[in-house]
């Protein structure tokens, strides 16, 4: 079955920046684009951009444009978003969704607490 | 960017009512919106996509409808597995999610 299996959590400084992955299983990794979104405690969704893993094209949210760096590698069939510079705004659970028109998979989501 | 409002953000209803979420664009978005359910502690849950197209393994008590700026979902007899945020998300032009309406039982 269609998994996508998320990283662990992470606690990060202010200023440092955090790499996380999603990891499909179940289907032809390159046959979907993966998308991610980003929800802050308690509150709606936002969506920061996605990858094609075919073709590694990116499409970011402007908001994020500067802040995430959309990457895959088909070898291993996992997509990674790496979030730099982080600050206390960017604590938040991020989640990789598989896109078929709507989001019908997701990872469990990563929750990102920046502390110092 | 367009901006999606829900309404009304909280909902309180019974077991077995009708319930109608809103969902409405700044801007036409061309059917281009999808619905999601959202329980606390979980990812969200992919239930209509493309306005009414009801998602694999949903259950039919659940629909949706609308055009041009205004979107509805409705669940025709509320269950309690129900109780949950529900998301409307347009991906006509700079995806957006709407904010929200928290669903409880009266």
């Amino acid at each position: 079955q269609v998994k996508l299996l998320q990283s662990g959590a992470a606690l990060v400084k202010p200023g440092d920046s955090v790499k996380m992955s999603c990891k499909a299983s179940g289907y032809t990794f390159t046959d979907y684009i993966i998308h991610w979104v980003k929800q802050s405690h308690g509150k709606s969704l936002e969506w920061i951009g996605y990858i094609n893993p075919y073709s590694g094209g990116t499409n970011y949210n402007e908001k994020f444009k500067s802040k995430a760096t959309l990457t895959v590698d088909k070898s291993s069939s996992t997509a990674y978003m790496e979030f730099s510079r982080l600050t206390s705004e960017d604590s938040a659970i991020y989640y990789c969704a598989r896109w078929i028109g709507g989001f019908d998979y997701w990872g469990q989501g990563v929750m990102v607490t920046v502390s110092s | 960017d367009i901006q999606m409002t829900q309404s009304p953000p909280v909902l309180s209803a019974s077991v077995g009512d009708r319930v109608t979420l809103s969902c409405k664009a700044s801007q036409n978005i061309n059917k281009n919106l999808d619905w999601y359910q959202q329980k606390h502690g979980e990812a969200p849950k992919l239930l209509i996509y493309y306005t009414n197209n009801l998602q694999t393994g949903i259950p039919s008590r659940f629909s949706g409808s609308g055009s041009g700026t205004d979107y509805t979902l409705t669940i025709s007899s509320l269950q309690p597995e129900d109780v949950a945020t529900y998301y409307c998300y347009q991906y006509n032009s700079g995806p957006t999610f709407g904010a929200g309406t928290k669903l409880e039982l009266k």
